[in-house]
């Protein structure tokens, strides 16, 4: 089957304004995360999502960041007033479950995030 | 706090040469180790994890707690293996908590002909 995706794969915008980036987990997967990874550094951790609900989102750098799950499958990051210091690229990962241990994240290829 | 070290950004061997990616962690408990690869243009993928004690395209990582280091090594790099190789831990935690993973800042590897 698929795996996770990502869209869109680029974005560029203006600082101050919205964006909004989603992602589609594998099928099935009940957790899901989102990393941040900005030049020459490791992915950073943002925001965790068991089912439906933000389990942890003591990543998240500030108020202008928010994401939701919904219906507990597609998420979407959601960007207020853009800066360029957000400007990154946006992973999103998901697994079968949270509290397994050894429970393998995928990776989705990442939002490609530019603020000018 | 926890905390993932990889002190190479850029490594270089040629083909046919032992390589090692180190690795240094800061975690007061018990964590898992992993090692994360990107080969070029492609996402980044699970390569091996501490607790499985497997050997993944000839590579292998042995956890030393006294040291707090979880290098990768291989003994005869391939041109194939030249990718970008991060190190993450990720804390044990109890039912329901978070188990985000902790990403060093990676290594590229460039094996050369």
């Amino acid at each position: 089957g698929a795996g996770v995706s990502q869209t869109p794969s680029n974005k560029v915008t203006e600082k101050g304004k919205y964006v909004e980036l989603r992602c589609d987990p594998i099928s099935g997967h009940t957790a899901l995360y989102w990393y941040r990874q900005s030049l020459g550094q490791g992915p950073e951790f943002l925001i965790y999502f068991q089912g439906t609900g933000a389990a942890d989102d003591s990543g998240l750098p500030n108020d202008r960041f928010f994401a939701v799950r919904p219906e507990g499958s597609v998420s979407t990051l959601k960007i207020q007033r853009t800066e360029r210091g957000d400007s990154a690229v946006y992973l999103c990962a998901s697994s079968l479950t949270s509290v397994t241990q050894g429970k393998t994240q995928y990776f989705g290829p990442g939002t490609r995030l530019l603020v000018l | 706090a926890q905390r993932v070290t990889q002190p190479e950004k850029l490594l270089s061997v040629f083909k046919g040469a032992p390589v090692e990616l180190k690795c240094n962690y800061s975690y007061s408990g018990s964590p898992e180790l992993f090692w994360y690869v990107q080969y070029s243009r492609q996402r980044l993928q699970l390569l091996l994890r501490h607790i499985s004690r497997e050997s993944i395209k000839g590579f292998t990582a042995d956890l030393n707690k006294g040291e707090t280091s979880f290098h990768l090594k291989k003994p005869f790099a391939q041109e194939e293996d030249s990718a970008m190789y991060y190190c993450a831990l990720r804390a044990p935690g109890s039912s329901g908590s978070a188990r985000q993973l902790t990403f060093g800042s990676g290594t590229q590897l460039t094996v050369l002909p």
